[in-house]
């Protein structure tokens, strides 16, 4: 069956980097692309941005752009999501979800990684 | 204009039908492309409960149902559960943002 597993909860600082994990299993990895959504504390779910496994091309939202790095390791099935200079507004639950296109649905998930951001 | 709009909340007793609207414009959902429906419960990840308008993947009760028409979507779900209680996100395509996805800013359905 469809797997995605994230990796554990992250503390930082102000003005450090995050990186999370999600390695898939189930699938063939490079058939699809990994989309990465968060949730800040009573906020709903934001669209971060997508990365094709396959190629490597991403796409992200303005406000993450320039300090998000999303990558993939077919070797070993698994997608990441660094998020540097952190402010204490990137405290959410971060997910990551397979997605096609880059536009379509989202149809498995990750269990969600927290990342609190703070002094 | 981007993004979509849902109503903060909706409410209905156990058995009755309750419709979560999703208004976009005409960047995204009046320009044809596809909205998606998430169910979110706390402290879980969120479920795709329908695909493409209104097709329900497997697994997903027969009891919720999509629909899209013009600049705007809706979910259904009839003979409510005390377990449908949760948030809902809708999702689409916006090509205003640069090729980019956006969710509506989601409904929190109440079992009364």
């Amino acid at each position: 069956q469809v797997q995605l597993v994230q990796s554990g909860a992250e503390v930082k600082k102000p003005g450090a980097s995050v990186k999370v994990s999600c390695k898939a299993s189930g699938y063939s990895f490079r058939n699809f692309g990994i989309t990465w959504v968060r949730q800040a504390p009573g906020q709903g779910l934001e669209w971060m941005g997508w990365i094709n496994t396959y190629k490597g091309n991403s796409k992200s939202i303005q406000k993450v752009q320039g300090r998000v790095t999303m990558t993939a390791d077919t070797s070993t099935s698994t997608a990441y999501m660094e998020l540097q200079s952190l402010r204490s507004d990137d405290t959410a639950v971060y997910y990551c979800a397979r997605d096609q296109s880059g536009w379509g649905s989202l149809d498995h998930w990750g269990q969600g990684t927290l990342v609190t951001v703070s002094s | 204009q981007s993004g979509l709009t849902q109503s903060p909340s909706v409410s209905g007793a156990p058995g009755q039908k309750i419709t979560i609207s999703c208004i976009g414009s005409s960047s995204n959902i009046g320009a044809g492309y596809d909205v998606h429906w998430y169910q979110h419960l706390p402290g879980t990840a969120p479920k795709l409960i329908i695909t493409a308008n209104s097709n329900r993947p497997s697994g997903v009760p027969d009891r919720f149902s999509g629909s899209k028409s013009g600049t705007s979507a809706s979910l259904a779900i009839a003979g409510l559960q005390t377990e449908d209680e949760a948030d809902y996100y809708c999702q689409s395509y916006d090509r205003n943002l640069g090729g980019l996805v956006v969710f509506g800013g989601g409904t929190k359905v109440t079992v009364l």
